[in-house]
């Protein structure tokens, strides 16, 4: 495809339970990142992706996320036992690793825990 | 460490008239990008224009303009011409190579155009 693909773009789950979400980046970007979005609110950065390393996880909120990233390409991002204030859109973007690429977005997962 | 500034939460503007969205960047590298993007209700991320930290003459793109003030590390968006389509959330943001060229996104200025 010629865009950031994102799936599901929406998912409904039971407190507890375990979601995974998926992205797609542009084929040839090497630089992949999650961000979270909650209604109205800015994007808060989660985890930024290098190849398949993870240089920078330092904005996922506890250990119940987890991120990787495989062939350079598609990453999964898992939340293990949702809770409802993780309730969000989850955007991913990808680039091109240089301070005057731009990333493109995916259309992001409407995450709902009930 | 980077810190992207915008401290209007939210603008309305008539139809047709010029906006102007703040914007203020830190950062100790000398290479970095300032980037604007628009989130529409729909949700879309949708870039706008960028500027260059070595880019001599300020961006423009259409209706898009970005007021580039090196010195005080200000990166203004300027709307002219607002359409009621312009009605959304704006993101300014910032890359460089000190933080491994993450984007940081500042906290966003919503947009309302009144007809």
């Amino acid at each position: 495809g010629a865009g950031v693909s994102q799936s599901p773009s929406n998912k409904v789950t039971e407190k507890g339970k375990d979601v995974e979400l998926r992205c797609d980046p542009i084929s040839g970007h090497t630089a992949l990142y999650w961000y979270r979005q909650s209604l109205g609110q800015g994007l808060e950065f989660l985890i930024y992706f290098q190849g398949n390393s993870a240089p920078d996880k330092s904005g996922l909120p506890s250990d119940r996320f987890s991120a990787e990233r495989t062939g350079g390409s598609v990453s999964t991002l898992t939340i293990q036992r949702t809770q409802q204030e993780d309730s969000a859109v989850y955007l991913c973007a990808s680039s091109y690793r240089n301070f005057n690429e731009k990333l493109f977005f995916g259309s992001g997962t409407q995450l709902s825990v009930l | 460490a980077q810190k992207i500034t915008q401290t209007q939460p939210g603008m309305f503007v008539q139809e047709k008239e010029a906006v102007t969205l703040d914007c203020t960047y830190d950062t100790s590298d000398p290479s970095y990008g300032l980037f604007w993007y628009k989130q529409p209700s729909s949700g879309e991320m949708i870039f706008l224009i960028y500027q260059g930290s070595y880019d001599q003459q300020n961006a423009t793109e259409g209706r898009y303009s970005l007021n580039f003030q090196k010195a005080r590390k200000s990166a203004n968006l300027v709307i002219s011409a607002s359409q009621l389509g312009d009605s959304a959330m704006y993101f300014c943001a910032m890359r460089d190579r000190s933080n491994d060229y993450k984007l940081s996104f500042g906290a966003g200025t919503t947009v309302t155009v009144r007809a």
